[in-house]
């Protein structure tokens, strides 16, 4: 099974203010990465894939980068939205899929 | 655009088996797209249940693989999670989803509907 290892698990950013995400695969998974954001209340909402591939819709001021095991979500300028959990998954090991335990992006 | 709702008990007693539905509009389930289901226990990560082709083929999570199975009914358009000898540490919002193709992450997702087990 591949482990997918975020950190932090809770990371404090101000408004206006750039966020870093880090993911790390216990094998490489070439550039099968995904990330995901999720609010409270709602289903997860894929915002890249191919690990810097934006999803439909998704704003510029995300952008995604690594191959391999290492792997970066950085969000440019933190909006109020953007305030909310985010987790990576692997899909190199298709179809066993695995995700990351999750980031909380706070205010 | 594809839509998933999951229904089902919110409730389920330890030992018995938890069964689930997805329903799915937008989309012929036997067209094409995989079809999986996930879950999250209370203040834990996404952990990736099965999946289901639409040829009905199936991949399990290996660590639950023993009680889990996963079926299609093109009839209704619908598939369905059936997870037996269910305990409390399978209390947990269950979410189904779906990805185009192959080697591609998870494009749509249900609501999710909160089970708990408990007698």
């Amino acid at each position: 099974e591949i482990v997918m290892t975020q950190s932090p698990a809770i990371l404090s950013v101000s408004p206006g203010e750039r966020a870093t995400l880090s993911c790390r695969a216990s094998q490489s998974v070439s550039s099968n990465l995904a990330w995901y954001q999720q609010k409270p209340g709602q289903a997860p909402r894929l915002l890249m894939y191919a690990a810097s591939t934006r999803a439909t819709g998704i704003p510029a001021r995300f952008s995604g980068s690594g191959s391999g095991t290492e792997f970066t979500l950085t969000i440019s300028s933190l909006q109020s939205e953007d305030f909310a959990v985010y987790y990576c998954q692997q899909y190199n090991n298709w179809p066993l899929y695995t995700f990351g335990q999750g980031t909380k992006l706070e205010i | 655009q594809v839509h998933l709702q999951e229904s089902g008990p919110g409730l389920v007693k330890p030992s018995e088996t938890l069964s689930l539905t997805c329903s799915v509009s937008g989309y012929s389930i036997s067209s094409g797209y995989y079809w999986g289901w996930i879950r999250q226990a209370p203040g834990k990560g996404l952990e990736w249940i099965g999946s289901i082709f639409h040829s009905g083929s199936t991949s399990y999570n290996p660590s639950l693989e023993s009680r889990v199975t996963i079926s299609l009914d093109t009839s209704k358009n619908q598939f369905s999670l059936k997870l037996s000898s269910v305990t409390a540490a399978d209390t947990a919002v269950y979410s189904c989803a779906a990805y185009s193709g192959s080697y591609r992450p998870f494009d749509y997702w249900g609501q999710g509907t909160l089970v708990i087990v408990s007698s």
